[in-house]
């Protein structure tokens, strides 16, 4: 089952702060973390895993809400390359399942 | 680039038409991974495989679409009887997936197909 991503469309200005969530209605193993530019393939942003973890790097960093089957993608101090569409990927079980967001897009206005 | 490489990048075929792509992952990884994506959706999963065994096939996958693995190393996706509706962006990914923890997935560039 596809997990629910939240908001569609955000636009900001460049330094200013994002959020994105994605929640499950199913027991997630675990959450995946893509960007996609346009015309350009998804790229592997972090994964995390049931345990409630949070991870991050630089700017962009996530967590993991095992109880609420939710995630959060944070961006902080927004750059005019974090434009692009953001997918969380999630899978019941290792391996298992996987299936993206439908997916939010972020545009970054200097 | 990742290291994941798909050929052709664009295909335009006739609707009745087979056609097949390929995709060669980066070398040392088990995993393989075919998706579907169509403009302002996310990418779709179509099937994977470990290695040379191909483990799940998504149950909104047609007949007409099949896909191997052969040796465990370069994978190819065919499509038979092309309709207009399979007219997307398919997207081929590898992982070196080791059983636990986390893994993630290199995306080739696609190829565009345009059913006529």
């Amino acid at each position: 089952q596809q997990p629910v991503q939240s908001p569609q469309a955000v636009i900001l200005r460049e330094g200013e702060d994002a959020v994105i969530n994605c929640s499950s209605s199913k027991a997630l193993y675990s959450v995946h973390w893509y960007r996609q530019k346009h015309g350009e393939a998804p790229v592997f942003l972090m994964i995390l895993l049931k345990g409630g973890e949070q991870k991050g790097h630089d700017k962009i960093s996530a967590s993991f809400n095992e109880k609420k089957q939710q995630s959060s993608l944070y961006l902080t101090a927004s750059q005019l390359s974090y434009s692009g569409t953001y997918f969380c990927g999630t899978e019941k079980n290792y391996g298992q399942n996987f299936v993206f967001g439908p997916g939010t897009r972020l545009s970054v206005l200097p | 680039d990742t290291g994941v490489s798909q050929n052709p990048r664009h295909k335009i075929t006739k609707r009745g038409q087979n056609v097949t792509f390929r995709c060669d992952p980066i070398s040392e990884h088990n995993r393989l991974y075919w998706y579907r994506q169509t403009l302002g959706q996310g990418p779709e999963f179509l099937t994977y495989f470990q290695n040379e065994a191909q483990l799940e096939k998504s149950r909104l996958l047609s007949d007409r679409f099949s896909a191997e693995r052969p040796k465990g190393s370069f994978s190819t996706l065919e499509i038979q009887r092309t309709e207009q509706g399979d007219s997307a962006m398919y997207l081929c990914a590898s992982s070196l997936a080791l059983g636990t923890g986390s893994y993630e997935q290199y995306f080739g560039p696609g190829t565009r197909l345009t059913v006529t």
